[in-house]
């Protein structure tokens, strides 16, 4: 079994502070995602990263996935009470079943106003 | 358009009882997933449809867990002789064709299912 480490596991910040989310595994991926899900709602897509060493922005999220393809980081800046939410990752397989996501237990973000 | 709708919202059944659950997935979208989401726990691969392909069922749990997709729309998940370990939410997602990498999941909102 592919497992995948997230850390911290709660994290409290007020707004304006900058965190990091951390997504570990001793597997290798062919990709790897980040989802947001947020209390009642399915996960939502953030980003996807598919190459080693592969640097994504979204606003104030960066997304980096580490040179062995086997870990993954998520850097908000600024953060603000919308950033509220469990970020999940989740990593594929290579090979034909690469559509079996293996999930992290995710993040419990909370961003104080 | 309406994205990826699953019903019930919330189940409440007693134990040893059987539930169905729901997914319509997104017009168009040939592969379907299931999912159980335990809490504090990250989501389970519970069965993978994709157009006519035979289905991965790899990750069902047990053979009290089946599921059945009519063509290329509705699936329902079946749990016979619930147990309270079943208590969990359950989520669909949908995606366009043959998950590849990068290929995006889009979730429904969950079906939560407490076993009494």
């Amino acid at each position: 079994t592919q497992l995948l480490e997230q850390s911290p596991q709660f994290l409290s910040i007020q707004e304006g502070e900058n965190l990091t989310v951390y997504c570990n595994s001793s597997s290798v991926f062919s990709s790897l995602q980040w989802y947001r899900q947020e209390p009642g709602e399915g996960p939502v897509l953030l980003v996807t990263v598919v190459t080693g060493g592969e640097v994504k922005k979204l606003k104030r999220l960066t997304f980096q996935f580490g040179d062995a393809r086997k870990d993954s980081s998520l850097h908000i800046t600024a953060a603000q009470p919308g950033d509220t939410g469990l970020y999940l990752c989740a990593g594929a397989r290579s090979g034909g079943s690469n559509y079996k996501l293996t999930f992290g237990k995710g993040t419990l973000l909370t961003v104080n106003p | 358009g309406a994205g990826v709708s699953q019903s019930p919202s919330n189940k409440v059944t007693e134990k040893g009882k059987d539930v169905e659950l729901r997914c319509d997935p997104i017009s168009g979208h040939t592969a379907l997933y299931w999912y159980r989401q335990r809490l504090g726990q990250g989501l389970e691969f519970l069965i993978y449809f994709q157009g006519n392909s035979a289905p991965d069922k790899s990750g069902l749990p047990s053979d009290r867990f089946s599921a059945e997709r009519t063509g290329e729309s509705v699936s329902t998940l079946t749990i016979q002789r619930t147990q309270q370990e079943d208590s969990a939410v359950y989520l669909c997602a949908s995606s366009r064709g043959l998950a590849r990498n990068g290929e995006t999941q889009y979730f429904g909102p969950g079906t939560r299912l407490l076993v009494l």
